[in-house]
């Protein structure tokens, strides 16, 4: 069975300071990560993603997140936050183990707010 | 154009009524969702379709039901609204490599 854990549901940062949003997984096989972000009253957007290759992803609007298989993470970290930042992110995950769905679970969610 | 979209974008109605929520997608995706959001539990699917032929039920499909028009269009209905089905609702679709592409969402409250 696949999983993944947002352990905050809510981040605060200074703007300007660093951010980090923490997500942690549990896969059979090689996962799959993804992170996305949604703004107030839209969909979800795709931020990034993780499948193979360099354990450091970038991704739209200055994010970026580090793959640890060690330590089963996939935190998403942005250098310098914008109060324009301020949303809801999601972490999601499937397994990469042939004869699966390839269907994604998703974490509960966190909100960053970016205080001016 | 938006890649996914969702009729309706917000609608109330009344408890035991049928409501039918719509889904388009312009993606050329085979696989298409649909998804609830309720604050706290994140995401949680409700029902997914691979192709036209090929529907599945996800972790909450107790009360709804699916219907796969065509690869572009995945309808989803209540067919007797309750209170507790008040949530956002959300239709992707994506293919098993790509990330997933989200509809705006519809809001839906039952009275």
């Amino acid at each position: 069975a696949q999983s993944v854990a947002q352990p905050e549901d809510q981040v605060n940062v200074a703007e300007g300071n660093p951010l980090t949003v923490k997500c942690t997984y549990s896969v059979s096989g090689n996962p799959y990560l993804f992170w996305y972000v949604q703004y107030p009253n839209r969909g979800l957007q795709f931020l990034l993603k993780y499948i193979t290759g360099d354990n450091l992803v970038k991704g739209s609007y200055g994010f970026e997140a580090e793959f640890n298989k060690s330590q089963t993470s996939f935190h998403l970290k942005k250098p310098s936050a914008l109060v324009s930042d301020s949303a809801l992110y999601f972490c999601a995950v499937r397994d990469g183990a042939s004869g699966g769905s390839y269907i994604p679970t998703f974490g509960r969610g966190t909100s960053l707010i970016v205080h001016p | 154009d938006a890649d996914v979209t969702q009729t309706p974008r917000n609608r109330i109605t009344k408890t035991g009524k049928r409501i039918m929520l719509e889904c388009s997608q312009t993606k050329g995706h085979d696989r298409m969702y649909w998804y609830r959001q309720d604050p706290g539990l994140g995401l949680r699917l409700i029902y997914y379709s691979f192709d036209v032929k090929d529907i599945n039920k996800g972790e909450i499909s107790d009360g709804y039901s699916v219907s796969r028009q065509a690869q572009a269009k995945f309808s989803l209905s209540l067919e007797s609204a309750i209170p507790n089905q008040t949530a956002l609702y959300f239709c992707a679709t994506g293919s098993p490599v790509t990330a997933q592409y989200f509809g705006p969402g519809t809001r839906l409250t039952v009275l």
